[in-house]
Parts: C-alpha cells; sequence; structure tokens
C-alpha cells in the first residue's frame, strides 16, 4: 500500500537559518505531491504541490520543494527560516485510488 | 466565503453515546474527507466520498459511518463512542484527486 514517511519528527533552527524537511513517499507511479502547515489549534493550508513538469515547485512563504523521483522523495526547504514558520509541517501523497495520504508531521521550533 | 466549515468546534462523549460530526462545504467540491489527528501519528483517513452516493473506507474506519446524499454535505457518525476515539477530527474537501485540499478547522472530540 501506497505510505508517506517523514523521518524527523522534531527539527530546531535558529532564525534566519535554513531549512530542509524531509518526506519520501511508497507508490508505484509518480504520486501528486503536497506539503501542507499547520499552527497550533489550526486547520491545515497548503504550502505547495507538484503534479508533473519541473520538479522543483516554488509555493507560498517562500518555501519550495523538489521532487526526487529516484529517490522516492519530495523535500520542503526554505534558505531563511523566520520565527512565524514555527509549525507543524505535513507531506501528502495522491494516489490513484483518490485517497490523500499523510505522513506524521514534522514539528518545526524556530528559537532566536 | 465559507469554505468548508465544522461542527462542532468541541464536544464531551461519554462512552457508548452516539454523535454525529457535520462538514459542509460550499465550493461544489466533488471530493470531501475525514480524517483523525492523534499526536505522533498525523493525519488518518477515516472514510472518503468521490462523489454524492459514492463513499468508500480509509485507513481506520472502524467505529464510523458516512453517508454521502449532497454534494455539500458529508457527516460522519460515531455510533458508539469510545476512548480510544479522543481525537481531532478534520473535514477536507477538494475538486478532483489531483487538486489542493481545503480543510474545515477541526472539532475535538473527547470520550469519557
Amino acid at each position: 500500500a501506497q505510505s508517506v514517511t517523514q523521518p524527523d519528527i522534531h527539527i530546531t533552527v535558529s532564525e534566519g537559518a535554513s531549512l530542509e524537511l524531509r518526506c519520501n513517499y511508497s507508490y508505484g507511479a509518480t504520486p501528486y505531491l503536497f506539503w501542507y502547515v499547520q499552527s497550533p489549534g489550526q486547520g491545515l493550508q497548503l504550502l505547495l504541490k507538484y503534479f508533473s513538469g519541473d520538479t522543483l515547485v516554488q509555493g507560498i512563504k517562500g518555501f519550495e520543494a523538489e521532487f526526487k523521483r529516484s529517490q522516492s522523495s519530495f523535500n520542503l526547504r526554505k534558505p531563511s527560516v523566520h520565527w512565524s514558520d514555527a509549525a507543524e509541517y505535513f507531506c501528502a501523497v495522491g494516489v490513484y485510488d483518490d485517497k490523500l495520504i499523510f505522513g506524521t508531521g514534522t514539528r518545526l521550533q524556530v528559537f532566536p | 466565503n465559507a469554505g468548508v466549515t465544522q461542527t462542532p468546534k468541541f464536544q464531551v462523549l461519554k462512552t457508548g453515546q452516539s454523535m454525529t460530526l457535520q462538514c459542509a462545504q460550499d465550493m461544489n467540491h466533488e471530493y470531501m474527507s475525514w480524517y483523525r489527528q492523534d499526536p505522533g501519528m498525523g493525519l488518518r483517513l477515516i472514510h472518503y466520498s468521490v462523489g454524492a452516493g459514492i463513499t468508500d473506507q480509509g485507513e481506520v474506519p472502524n467505529g464510523y459511518n458516512v453517508s454521502r446524499s449532497t454534494t455539500e454535505d458529508f457527516p460522519l457518525r460515531l455510533l458508539s463512542a469510545a476512548p480510544s476515539q479522543t481525537s481531532v477530527y478534520f473535514c477536507a474537501s477538494r475538486t478532483t484527486r489531483n487538486t489542493e485540499a481545503f480543510f474545515g478547522q477541526g472539532t475535538r472530540l473527547t470520550v469519557v
């Protein structure tokens, strides 16, 4: 069955540092890929998505992600983290059977 | 623009009680889903629907029922609540399988 793995449960970075959140998926074909962000007590907001074409996609709030087919990965990056980026980040995979499957999330903590 | 509306926001149930979590969307989306969010487990798919009259099971369907009589509404029923169903529940909708999912603000359910 398809699955999504986010290996990092909790990441701490200093404000201004670069960030990379990892996401790996298990699926036979190229899935639809998404990154969502959840602030405390809130619902989920879409950061970016990949369907096809250019493997480097740009999203909101200065985030980008790169799809690497050979590694079955879709890692999220930001060159300079702001304190307001502290939140939980979810990678999600949309597959042929119409399900949207989420990873377990990575909690980002930002120190001043 | 309301988007996805979930009611109630908070609920406490006693073991064995039944209740319905409501979800309504005003975006004319065909796809709707219910997820539960538990610490360290991300969002797990309970049930989903790809159109009125069509529903299917997700990863954790036991103890939950759904129906989809209209495009707008997708209620989630707990027939006999158990403490293991204590969780935060999110409803989401999207146009098709390769489009962004929009989330409600969640329902925090406690079963005592």
